[in-house]
This record gives C-alpha cells, sequence and structure tokens, in this order.
C-alpha cells in the first residue's frame, strides 16, 4: 500500500476534449511526478512539481499542464486530446528521506476515442 | 541522454527455478536504480532501490545489483512463484528524480 491515490480510475474523452487526472497520498509528500505508459512500453516521464513549482519536463507538449497544492495533491490537465494520449497515467511521490525513492499510484486508464 | 533496456522481454519459467533479468543503461551518472513491478493494467510496486553507492540491496527472495561502471543492473529471483508473474521493469533516477524506465520483461510462472 504506497498510500498514493489517483482519481478516476478510468476515463473515456473524445479527441479534442479537455481532461484532468488528479492525485494525492497520505502523507503529504512535496514532490511528485506524472508519467504515461502507452501500452507495452515502460512509462516516460511528463514533467515534476516540488513545492507547487514545475521542476523538470520531459518531452511533451504545453498541452500537458499541471498543478500542485498546498497539500502537495497534484492534477495533470491535457486539452485538445489526440488519439495517441490514451495510455495509463501514473503519478508518484518521491520520499526524500529514501533519496528519491518513488512510490506509484495506481494510474487512470484514459483513452481517447 | 539516458537509455534503459531490458533483456529479456518476455521470460517463461516452471516453478521453483531461480531467474535472473536483467537491465543496462548508457549514462553512468545516474543516482540511483529502482527495479518495479506490475501487474497487468496495475500500478507500478517498488521492490528495490540501490543508491549509486552502493552494490546490492536484498529483499526476501529478491536480490539485485548495481554495476555503475558497466551500466549494468540485474534482478535475482530465488525459488520462483506462480504470484511472481508480472512484468518487471527498471529504472534509473537522474536529477530531479526523473525515472527513466526500461520496457521491461514480462514474466510467467507456470506450475
Amino acid at each position: 500500500e504506497t498510500g498514493v491515490t489517483q482519481s478516476p480510475t478510468h476515463l473515456i474523452k473524445t479527441r479534442g476534449q479537455q481532461v484532468t487526472l488528479r492525485c494525492s497520498s497520505q502523507s503529504g509528500h512535496n514532490t511528485v511526478s506524472w508519467y504515461q505508459q502507452a501500452l507495452g512500453q515502460g512509462p516516460q516521464f511528463i514533467f515534476q512539481y516540488y513545492r507547487e513549482e514545475e521542476n523538470g519536463r520531459g518531452n511533451f507538449p504545453p498541452r500537458f499542464s499541471g498543478l500542485q497544492f498546498p497539500n502537495y495533491s497534484s492534477e495533470l490537465n491535457v486539452n485538445a486530446l489526440e488519439l495517441d494520449d490514451s495510455a495509463l497515467y501514473l503519478c508518484a511521490i518521491t520520499t526524500t528521506g529514501r533519496m528519491g525513492e518513488q512510490y506509484f499510484g495506481p494510474g487512470t486508464r484514459l483513452t481517447v476515442t | 541522454k539516458q537509455e534503459v533496456t531490458q533483456i529479456p522481454a518476455a521470460l517463461s519459467v516452471p516453478e521453483g527455478e531461480n531467474l535472473v533479468l536483467n537491465c543496462s543503461f548508457t549514462d553512468s551518472a545516474i543516482y540511483n536504480l529502482q527495479w518495479f513491478r506490475q501487474d497487468p493494467g496495475k500500478g507500478l510496486t517498488s521492490l528495490l532501490l540501490i543508491q549509486s553507492s552502493q552494490r546490492e540491496q536484498t529483499s526476501g527472495r529478491l536480490n539485485a545489483s548495481l554495476d555503475k561502471s558497466s551500466g549494468r543492473s540485474t534482478l535475482y529471483i530465488a525459488a520462483s512463484q506462480p504470484g511472481d508473474s508480472a512484468t518487471y521493469l527498471c529504472a534509473g533516477t537522474g536529477t530531479a528524480s526523473k525515472l527513466t524506465f526500461g520496457t521491461g520483461t514480462r514474466l510467467q510462472v507456470t506450475l
């Protein structure tokens, strides 16, 4: 049990729509990262937030954006959805006490039709 | 740019066998190396974390090693069980806690 929760579990959207995915942890860790995992692939780093500010970004376009709130929960927003955005979206918190060990939530499965 | 490769892509073994999963990475300047397990359609479960100053970590039937000079890590599973069937992913951590993942090894342990 990682204590990291994500909502919703599954989501179906139409191409061109916008989506918001949410992540929270029981202990309120101040570093949260988001990853995209396409079917049969390893997760790809989208971006990371540390104390409410973006702290690193992977090779994803600006229509992928995020927020981190004072309670350290986080949102991933994707605008103008494309079919290739269909994937499992994972958030992870970093336990600073363990030199950067990351614990993942169960993910949100997004299907774009 | 860090690249992580895992071999084999898939592996099937009978119950009770010991097995080794391989992970190689191109940039030796990793902060640490983490092994994960992923069940179908689920999130990632952290199995072992090896810091850059360490050479191995053990947890129960699992043992992971790290050789930064050769850019390799291995995950050893002793006395495999059907419940070990899953995809195993390794990931190297660079700066800012960014994880770079391999594509995983899909393990099936048969009765």
